[in-house]
């Protein structure tokens, strides 16, 4: 079966700096990998995804994140970090013939002046 | 346009109620997912809808049944529920059900139980 690991529940960033937020996987086949944001009270919001055609993946709002075989990451970046960022954000890798998301616990990144 | 409605918004109900939540999307998708999430948890896999057939039933409570009356609609029937059944209840859709696939999530029908 496969997994996903977030390190780190909570992370503090001031604003204006580097948003890094850590995603490792566990997949016995080539996996497609998710990023999705929670702001409180709504659905979930795709950020990024990776599926095999480049390594290293735009997203929305900024993001980017870079797939890395060898170390079996997808972490998830941000050159400079909004206000606006503060949410929970999610790692999840797709399972199954059925497209069963299987999300890590998620990172709740906290953003001050 | 990549929106997918739910109602209602928040639902109360007590243990011997029936309700039912909805979902709905345009986008011409083939797969259609329930979600449950509890407060401070990812989102977990409930059921999985395919070309309109239950393709996934993650061993999921009978007093919850799932319905897809056509390819835009899903419901969830809600019969007999416990206090613990009290969560945030995501619909999400995808072009298919590959693995490839982007699930769109609506945003959500937060349910409690009494």
């Amino acid at each position: 079966a496969q997994s996903v690991t977030q390190l780190g529940s909570h992370v503090s960033v001031s604003e204006g700096a580097l948003v890094l937020l850590r995603c490792n996987y566990s997949s016995s086949v080539p996996p497609y990998l998710f990023w999705y944001v929670q702001y409180p009270n709504q659905g979930l919001q795709l950020l990024l995804k990776y599926t095999s055609a480049a390594t290293l993946v735009k997203g929305i709002n900024g993001f980017e994140a870079e797939f890395k075989k060898s170390e079996t990451s997808f972490h998830l970046t941000k050159p400079s970090a909004h206000m606006s960022d503060a949410a929970e954000y999610f790692c999840a890798v797709s399972e199954g013939g059925y497209n069963k998301l299987i999300f890590g616990a998620g990172t709740r990144l906290a953003v001050h002046p | 346009d990549t929106e997918v409605t739910q109602t209602p918004k928040h639902l109360v109900m007590g243990m011997t109620n029936k309700k039912s939540l909805k979902c709905e999307q345009h986008m011409g998708h083939r797969a259609m997912y329930w979600y449950k999430q509890k407060a401070k948890k990812p989102p977990e896999l409930m059921f999985v809808y395919s070309y309109e057939k239950l393709s996934i039933n993650e061993s999921v409570p009978s007093r919850f049944s799932p319905e897809c009356p056509n390819s835009s609609l899903l419901n969830l029937h809600l019969h007999a529920l416990q206090p613990e059944d009290s969560a945030l209840y995501l619909c999400a859709s995808s072009q298919d059900s590959r693995r490839q696939e982007t699930q769109y999530f609506g945003p959500g029908t937060r349910l409690l139980v009494l």
